[in-house]
């Protein structure tokens, strides 16, 4: 069964503490897969798309890298307006669904 | 701003009635993907419409309803409403099924 896993939960770290955020998924046939942030009562907001295993996508203090079987946003020297939820989706390759992650609550402490 | 229009914002009703959610795509776009968050849940796929045409079904209860019409905007239309469905209701839209989806800011539908 197609499935995505993100881990941590929630994760709280200070403020310019690096880590990472993970998604592991399982589907049969990946066409990509997203990364999207969401503030708390707003839409999610697309941050990265990754298509293959080895690619590598940066925004500001975000990069986000995706291998066969597992994607990961590592967060550099993050400040307290990251906190928010963010959620990882992968699209399958044969009817294009969406299947996503119950997201990792991030709290960047000042 | 992600281009995305939803109406409106906020909507209270009692249980048994029935709403209607509106979503306006972004320009351009043909693909508009409905969206269920209950409190501190994750997003559930309602439905997708592309180009008017309804592309793919996720847990949309029967009392649930969908179109797109010729102009691309969309409308979800909840009926004989319980408390249970209480949440936050989003659309999204995409060029076409294969590209990311950009969301709208959500409707919060309170049923009391």
């Amino acid at each position: 069964e197609d499935q995505v896993t993100q881990s941590p939960e929630a994760l709280r770290l200070q403020e310019g503490e690096s880590s990472s955020l993970n998604c592991s998924y399982t589907v049969s046939g990946l066409r990509g897969l997203f990364w999207y942030r969401q503030d708390p009562g707003k839409g999610p907001e697309f941050l990265f798309t990754l298509y293959s295993a080895g690619e590598e996508k940066e925004k500001e203090r975000l990069k986000a890298t995706l291998t066969k079987k597992e994607s990961f946003l590592h967060i550099t020297a993050p400040k307290p307006e990251d906190s928010a939820t963010y959620l990882c989706a992968v699209q399958r390759d044969s009817n294009y669904q969406l299947i996503w992650g119950a997201g990792t609550k991030l709290i960047i402490k000042p | 701003d992600s281009g995305v229009t939803q109406t409106p914002k906020h909507l209270i009703t009692a249980t048994g009635q029935r709403v209607t959610l509106r979503c306006s795509p972004r320009s351009g776009d043909l693909s508009v993907y409905w969206y269920q968050q209950s409190l501190d849940q994750g997003l559930q796929f309602l439905i997708q419409y592309y180009n008017g045409e309804e592309r793919a079904k996720g847990n949309i209860l029967e009392r649930f309803s969908a179109q797109q019409f010729p102009d691309l905007h969309s409308e979800l239309n909840l009926s004989s409403l319980e408390l249970g469905d209480s949440a936050l209701y989003f659309c999204a839209s995409s060029p076409g099924g294969r590209a990311e989806a950009f969301f709208g800011q959500g409707t919060r539908l309170t049923v009391v």
